[in-house]
């Protein structure tokens, strides 16, 4: 298994300010992802965050608002830019061991709100 | 595009009942569907994992099932506690790889 950290776990931010979430590992894993909650809605995949190489993000996330780092196997950031309320959401990290992913563990999140 | 559905979204029941959260999927062509519990501030547990060639899976007082043909999985629940209160969340993997698609859970409530 592997234990996940995430800073900050809350925050509240002004409008079009921006975010970086930290996202720490407890041992080297292969793929690491983040998510976002929006409030009574399922989680979803933002983007897989690739050692070395520029983040692989989904249908409808975009790197300029999302930009993603990952300098090492252990250790990952998320940065919400030039947010918005809509941004409001509770933003999950995960890993997973090695490529099959066949199973993924979850930070406990960062919960965020914009005013 | 694959839909995953959760019924119903909220549900509160006294200690010691049996219960059963439902999920359901649009597409049957999945390679695993998870069970996980989602606890405030404590992001996400994964409870049972079931691949696609399975129909159930049982760990303690959990027991999943999952009907492919009918896009069904169910999470039975024998016995609850209020430790058991949290909010389930069902996902389908599509492939061994990272298309996951979550459903948006339900929120349990065991009252002593």
């Amino acid at each position: 298994s592997a234990v996940i950290s995430q800073k900050p776990s809350r925050d509240i931010c002004q409008r079009g300010t921006s975010l970086t979430i930290q996202c720490q590992v407890d041992s080297q894993v292969t793929m690491m992802f983040w998510y976002r909650q929006q409030p009574g809605q399922s989680l979803t995949l933002i983007a897989t965050a690739n050692q070395g190489s520029e983040a692989t993000y989904e249908s409808g996330f975009v790197i300029d608002k999302f930009p993603i780092s990952r300098p090492n196997l252990t250790f990952s950031t998320l940065t919400v830019s030039n947010m918005s309320p809509e941004d409001s959401s509770i933003y999950l990290c995960s890993v997973a061991l090695d490529r099959l992913v066949e199973t993924q563990y979850f930070g406990p999140g960062t919960r965020l709100l914009v005013l | 595009k694959q839909e995953v559905t959760q019924i119903p979204a909220a549900l509160s029941v006294p200690e010691g009942e049996n219960l059963v959260l439902n999920c359901s999927f649009t597409d049957s062509a999945i390679y695993n569907l998870q069970w996980f519990r989602q606890d405030p501030g404590k992001g996400l547990t994964s409870l049972l994992l079931i691949q696609s060639s399975q129909r159930e899976q049982t760990s303690g007082r959990l027991n999943a099932s999952l009907d492919k043909s009918s896009g069904r999985s169910t999470l039975y629940i024998a016995a609850s506690q209020p430790g058991d209160s949290a909010t389930y969340l069902c996902a389908v993997r599509r492939g061994n790889n990272n298309d996951m698609r979550f459903g948006a859970g339900t929120r349990l409530t065991v009252k002593p």
